[in-house]
């Protein structure tokens, strides 16, 4: 099974680039998706298929992986994107959804 | 414009039942996979059950096997979430949320959740 590895926070000035990290066990050759979350509210998907944008999400957000690590990056940081960020995968082996813990994203 | 509609929750006592529902509507229901993912209070998200379209299968968390069943009106465009046995441990918000096709995958819309607080 998969176990997702997330920092529990990461802060970054405006205007400068936040990074969030999801490290996983063979993830290498699945796809990582990843969803913003305000509190009180529902997520909202900002990523698909490792890189991919859903229309409407903005282009200052972009994801990439690397081996084992799937990487969420936020240009040009503003301080609406504060909120909790959360990757996941499918398991299709075991047929079940996988979260990372979430990472909580402050803005100085 | 897709919308998800939860509904149902509340307080529970121990060992109580209670059924969520999910009123979709904006897309063709019927055709697609749909799950439920909780949120205890202060902690992560946590997938709780899918339903594909494909097929009708249904999955489950270890944490609600044997408690907790999905299933799915497509003449209602509704999702429901049946939970027996609860414990307080279930206490959380419960989000449906929709597959962008017939079989599991991401999640691409989510229903606003509900609350179940299971306590005496």
């Amino acid at each position: 099974s998969f176990v997702l590895t997330q920092p529990p926070s990461v802060s970054v000035v405006p205007g400068q680039t936040a990074t969030i990290a999801c490290g996983g066990n063979n993830i290498g050759g699945i796809s990582v998706h990843w969803y913003k979350q305000r509190p009180g509210q529902a997520p909202v998907l900002v990523v698909y298929d490792d890189s991919d944008r859903p229309s409407g999400i903005p282009e200052r957000f972009s994801g990439s992986k690397s081996g084992n690590t799937a990487t969420l990056t936020i240009s040009r940081v503003e301080a609406g994107d504060e909120a909790d960020f959360y990757c996941q995968v499918w398991d299709s082996i075991r047929h079940q959804g996988v979260f990372g813990g979430g990472t909580k994203l402050t803005v100085l | 414009e897709v919308q998800l509609l939860d509904s149902g929750g509340g307080l529970v006592q121990p060992g109580g039942s209670v059924r969520l529902s999910c009123a979709a509507s904006g897309f063709a229901f019927p055709d697609f996979a749909m799950s439920w993912v909780r949120q205890a209070p202060g902690k992560g998200l946590e997938w709780v059950s899918t339903m594909s379209a494909a097929d009708d299968s249904t999955n489950y968390a270890d944490s609600v096997k044997g408690r907790f069943t999905i299933s799915r009106d497509n003449s209602l465009n509704t999702l429901f979430l049946q939970m027996n046995t609860l414990r307080a441990e279930d206490t959380a918000v419960y989000f449906c949320a929709k597959h962008p096709g017939n079989s599991p995958y991401y999640f691409d819309y989510w229903g606003q959740g509900t609350l179940v607080s299971v306590s005496s």
